[in-house]
């Protein structure tokens, strides 16, 4: 596509609910990012995938959230057991590619979280 | 722990004046340096991106790295109006690592 999409757009649920955030990226990206950015704050970095490697998971905040991305494309975040702390608006980036230098990345419009 | 760091502002600026926003980074490592520009309610967006030492200009926007001091700043020439958003600050290794932002506001 001609950009991040990302799905759904908003989502209301209750506390102690599971819920799945999709990404897609752009084609031909192999880089994948997602970031959480409560309200007011800076964006926190959760998980990043890379091609076929393992992905770094060094910022996801609890064994409740998990990530995965199925044939190098779409990725799907999934918070298991929501609680309030965890509304905010989830942001997926992508990048043509990982590494040091260059690769700008892009982000999708996002998928805004509230849990009541 | 890698880190980024701006002052979280509001930093006003005149209409027409030059607004100059900062940044620091710890890894000395890091390569690659970028601004994003964030409305509220909207997602960060690509303003300029920079590699190497020096000045990097783009239309009213210049971006200036000096690894040495491990420090990125970002002027904007001319503010105007819609100028008025957060800034975010990135730096890549692997990942990006963003700074909080700095809230900038032209005053009319």
């Amino acid at each position: 596509g001609a950009g991040v999409s990302q799905s759904p757009s908003n989502k209301v649920t209750e506390k102690g609910k599971d819920v799945e955030l999709r990404c897609d990226p752009i084609s031909g990206h192999t880089a994948l990012y997602w970031y959480r950015q409560s309200l007011g704050q800076g964006l926190e970095f959760l998980i990043y995938f890379q091609g076929n490697s393992a992905p770094d998971k060094s910022g996801l905040p609890s064994d409740r959230f998990s990530a995965e991305r199925t044939g190098g494309s779409v990725s799907t975040l999934t918070i298991q057991r929501t609680q309030q702390e965890d509304s905010a608006v989830y942001l997926c980036a992508s990048s043509l590619n990982g590494g040091r230098v260059g690769n700008t990345i892009y982000f999708g419009e996002g998928s805004w979280l509230t849990v009541v | 722990q890698k880190e980024v760091e701006q002052n979280s502002g509001p930093l006003s600026v005149p209409e027409g004046a030059i607004a100059s926003l900062n940044c620091t980074y710890s890894d000395r490592g890091s390569q690659s340096f970028f601004w994003y520009r964030q409305y509220s309610g909207k997602s960060p967006e690509l303003i300029m991106s920079i590699y190497s030492n020096g000045d990097k200009e783009d239309g009213r926007f210049t971006a200036q790295l000096n690894k040495a001091s491990q420090y990125v700043s970002l002027l904007i020439r001319d503010s105007q109006p819609s100028d008025s958003a957060t800034y975010l600050c990135a730096v890549r290794d692997d990942k990006i690592i963003f700074g909080k932002g700095t809230r900038l506001h032209i005053l009319p």
